[in-house]
């Protein structure tokens, strides 16, 4: 069991570039979570994701960010038309069930906007 | 490889108690090792350790971390039904990398 995969580690995108990362979950689980970390901040809920579905997206700005999570394949946290603002590590978890504790961490993708 | 390794992995414990909970680490380029406590949407930031023998303490909790064998506790006292959560350890490299552990999950009973 390879744990939650998340790639790309380190991605460096321009203004106004789209930036995609994914995250595989550990196998079985299908419950998906993404996060943000900003410098010198705490871990900061984005977006809670079941097979195919959006369950709580209270935490993703409402403009260029999307998340999904297909029936095939891994999740994948979308930012469209990056700022610098955007730079931060984004962390995903995954579970079994339903429930906001007691999962998995991936590493994390750090996203770079230059 | 680098890793990070909590245990135990569950607990249960009655009201009162006190806890010890263990975090381990095998990471190159150590800068400092962090807890967390998740219980919602997002884990609370509890404690971050950078040096070895200094405990930091807020409230009935506290964390000490020992660079040299390359683990950390928190000590909960005291224990509420308000402490039951998942306790999450993480280590952060000069790379600004972070790795979490699997986490302890803590249940308080009445």
């Amino acid at each position: 069991n390879a744990g939650v995969m998340q790639n790309p580690r380190h991605l460096v995108r321009r203004r106004g570039q789209e930036a995609r990362l994914r995250c595989s979950p550990m196998k079985g689980h299908s419950h998906v979570y993404w996060y943000r970390q900003l410098p010198e901040e705490g871990l900061k809920f984005m977006v809670y994701l079941q097979k195919e579905n959006i369950i709580d997206e209270s935490g993703m700005p409402k403009e260029r960010f999307s998340a999904e999570f297909p029936k095939e394949g891994p999740s994948i946290l979308r930012i469209q038309q990056v700022v610098r603002g955007d730079s931060a590590a984004y962390f995903c978890a995954s579970s079994p069930t339903a429930g906001h504790y007691g999962y998995t961490f991936g590493s994390g993708t750090r996203l770079t906007v230059v | 490889e680098d890793k990070v390794v909590q245990s135990p992995l569950s607990l249960v414990v009655h009201e009162g108690d006190t806890v010890t909970l263990n975090c381990s680490y095998e990471v190159t380029n150590f800068r400092s090792l962090l807890w967390y406590k998740q219980e919602k949407k997002a884990p609370t930031f509890l404690f971050m350790l950078t040096s070895s023998g200094i405990e930091k303490k807020s409230g009935r909790l506290s964390s000490i971390l020992d660079k040299k064998e390359l683990f950390s506790i928190l000590n909960i006292t005291a224990t509420q039904t308000g402490d039951s959560a998942v306790y999450l350890c993480a280590v952060e490299d000069n790379n600004n990398d972070m790795r979490f552990g699997a986490g302890t999950r803590l249940t308080v009973k009445p």
